[in-house]
């Protein structure tokens, strides 16, 4: 049964870097690529990006260059980092497995529990 | 990027009942669609892809149709597990978008 276990500090200043984690058990990053998704208090999903098992990533535009995305098969992680936070980066952020539905393209069947990240002076 | 909109943003219903959510997109996404289920403080979950696929474990009595524009997600008979939000999210171009969701409510 495929677990996404992730975690990460909740709370940043602005400025700083956003950076969590996701472990993946009972499954194999082979085949899928893996992504992260945020949910502001209280509103829809927005996707972030996304890494494939080789390593290949693709961004949402509309957080520019801020996004870093790594996988590290050997320990079964994938990360997330996000630098220069605002509050509009507060929200909820999830892991989550995407299967390829369409070319390189597709939706989350696994998803890890969410970490809540405040962005705050 | 394709604008999902989901309609109405709040429904509210009886156990029972049989119920339509809309979704739309703003150009032709085919049918690379998913529905996606949330409850308070859960993640989301995976309902439907495809536009009208099952996932494993989803309940029989929800259905997904439509292509194109234009998608809908049916709940034949209402169950006091079905009363939560609900997300259609596009996957036929980067980047992936959500709709805004539709919370169905206990009349």
């Amino acid at each position: 049964q495929v677990q996404l276990q992730q975690w990460g500090a909740g709370l940043l200043k602005p400025s700083e870097t956003l950076s969590l984690t996701c472990t993946l058990y009972g499954g194999s990053f082979s085949g899928y690529y893996w992504g992260w998704i945020r949910q502001a208090p209280g509103k829809g999903l927005e996707w972030i990006g996304e890494i494939s098992y080789s390593g290949s990533t693709n961004n949402n535009p509309s957080l520019k260059n801020r996004v870093t995305m790594s996988l590290d098969t050997s320990s079964n992680q994938f990360s997330l980092r996000l630098s220069s936070v605002t509050a509009a980066d507060t929200a909820t952020y999830y892991c989550a497995r995407m299967v390829r539905g369409y070319f390189d393209r597709g939706y989350f069947d696994y998803w890890g529990q969410g970490t809540l990240v405040t962005v705050s002076s | 990027e394709i604008v999902m909109t989901q309609s109405p943003a709040t429904l509210s219903v009886s156990p029972g009942e049989r119920v339509t959510l809309s979704c739309r997109a703003s150009q032709n996404i085919d049918s690379h669609l998913a529905w996606y289920q949330q409850k308070p403080g859960q993640a989301p979950r995976l309902l439907i892809y495809g536009a009208n696929m099952r996932a494993t474990g989803a309940p029989a009595w929800l259905s997904g149709s439509g292509s194109g524009t234009e998608f809908t997600l049916t709940i034949s008979s209402l169950q006091s597990e079905d009363f939560a939000l609900y997300f259609c999210q596009q996957y036929q171009n980067w980047p992936y978008t959500f709709g805004q969701g539709t919370k169905l409510e206990i009349k």
